[in-house]
């Protein structure tokens, strides 16, 4: 059965702390590792990675995948305020095209 | 770009009414569609997937009988809730994907459903 573990499952930090937040998978057929943010309502997208190596980057995010090792990082750099949410993480395996999720990871950045 | 719309966004029903919920692509067809449903501070489930134009394909332990989905459009699919009961409260989120050459999914914002 295919799995997405997500550590920490939550985390407080400051404004201004740099995070790191880890996607471990075990897919068959793997395809592609999608990071979003949920706040209140549904999750909007971040990033999908497809290749080993290649950092993605968006203002303060980035994100990285290792198929060797099968995990991803999604790192936030100046946290802020807004920062706040969980960051889900999940994996589509060649079988289809449905999202596999991990459970997320509930940041909190404090003033 | 890449915008869901979903409604309603809330929506309160006794129980063994049913409960229809719109799911909208604004800016783009979207060949395939998916429905999650969400308890409090777990992370999403599929539910079910749906290509335009044919029958949705649900998840193991998700009754496509009381959970009837249709995909009419390449802009639209609805999910109903028949029958509904208090234990199908739950937070019900739609997303869509451009094609089959992105596994990129936009989520809608969402609908509670509360079933009193």
């Amino acid at each position: 059965e295919d799995k997405v573990v997500q550590s920490p499952l939550s985390l407080v930090v400051h404004e201004g702390d740099t995070v790191t937040l880890n996607c471990s998978y075990e897919v068959t057929n793997f395809r592609s590792l999608l990071w979003y943010k949920q706040e209140k309502k549904a999750p909007t997208f971040l990033f999908m990675l497809t290749s080993s190596g290649i950092e993605k980057k968006s203002g303060r995010l980035s994100s990285i995948l290792d198929k060797k090792e099968l995990f991803s990082i999604l790192n936030i750099t100046a946290t802020q305020t807004g920062d706040s949410a969980v960051y889900l993480c999940a994996v589509v395996s060649n079988s289809g095209y449905a999202l596999n999720f991990g459970k997320g990871t509930s940041l909190l950045v404090t003033p | 770009g890449a915008v869901v719309s979903q409604h309603p966004s809330r929506v309160i029903c006794k129980s063994g009414t049913s409960v229809k919920i719109e799911c909208r692509s604004l800016d783009f067809q979207a060949t395939t569609m998916f429905w999650y449903r969400q308890f409090p501070k777990q992370s999403l489930m599929l539910m079910a997937t749906s290509n335009e134009g044919s029958k949705a394909t649900y998840e193991q332990g998700v009754e496509k009988d009381k959970f009837l989905i249709n995909h009419a459009s390449l802009t639209l699919s609805t999910l109903t809730v028949t029958s509904a009961h208090p234990e199908d409260s739950s937070f019900y989120i739609c997303s869509a994907s451009e094609g089959t050459s992105t596994d990129t999914q936009y989520f809608g914002p969402g609908t509670r459903l509360t079933v009193l």
